[in-house]
């Protein structure tokens, strides 16, 4: 086990509804990723947090956005859902030094279904 | 963009024998690439990290090289059993900006009795 949880475990939405992912990073981690992962493709990058400030942000629309808490819990947000956002969301916590990069420790996932 | 390519979707192999699986990537240089672990409904599982200035990491019977000539990783689990069955994700970092990753897009790996 990663220490990293994430809920729901599933969840079953409408188009055009909004969602939020919640995700329990692994205490001391600094730094939270999310990641969609459509099914048979690798994650792909959202965007990252670190100490509470977005960090870096893939190809996705503003409408995907984010928070950090200090706690080391985490959320994403999605407004207006589309078909397309039906995929695995995946929450990785690590900890950045400023050093070299180090491995990231992924939860279980939220599947998501937009019907 | 980067673009990674891991050479088959699926791959099998005989109990005993030695898996290769092979992650390819263009443009630039990653400073770390890392492969990962996922068994189906779960999330990935870190496994090795191995940097651009070294050229093999092992860790048990798993052994990664990285040829950023080639712009290739090849990433070996010897003597393999039934429970190395899971699909295997190569993923690239930079050393600059944020601290994501670039994955591939996996080898299902199965692994016959």
């Amino acid at each position: 086990e990663t220490g990293v949880t994430q809920s729901p475990t599933h969840l079953i939405k409408t188009r055009g509804q909004q969602v939020t992912l919640r995700c329990s990073s692994q205490s001391g981690h600094n730094t939270v990723s999310w990641y969609q992962q459509a099914l048979g493709q690798g994650p792909q990058f959202i965007f990252q947090y670190y100490r509470e400030e977005e960090n870096g942000r893939g190809n996705f629309p503003p409408r995907f956005s984010g928070l950090q808490f200090p706690n080391y819990s985490s959320e994403l947000n999605v407004n207006a859902l589309e078909l397309d956002d039906s995929a695995l969301y995946l929450c990785a916590s690590s900890l950045d030094s400023g050093g070299p990069p180090r491995e990231q420790y992924f939860g279980p996932g939220t599947r998501l279904t937009v019907t | 963009s980067q673009k990674i390519e891991q050479n088959s979707e699926a791959l099998n192999i005989q109990e005993g024998k030695t898996a290769t699986l092979t992650c390819n990537y263009t443009n630039y240089s990653p400073a770390y690439l890392q492969w990962y672990r996922q068994d189906p409904g779960r999330g990935p599982v870190f496994l090795l990290l191995i940097r651009e200035n070294e050229k093999e990491k092992r860790k048990e019977r798993l052994k990664v090289t990285f040829d950023t000539t080639l712009k290739q990783s090849l990433f070996h689990i010897t003597a393999s059993q039934p429970a190395d069955s899971a699909t295997y994700l190569c993923a690239l970092q930079r050393v600059t900006g944020a601290n994501n990753l670039f994955f591939g897009t996996g080898t299902r790996l199965t692994v016959i009795p």
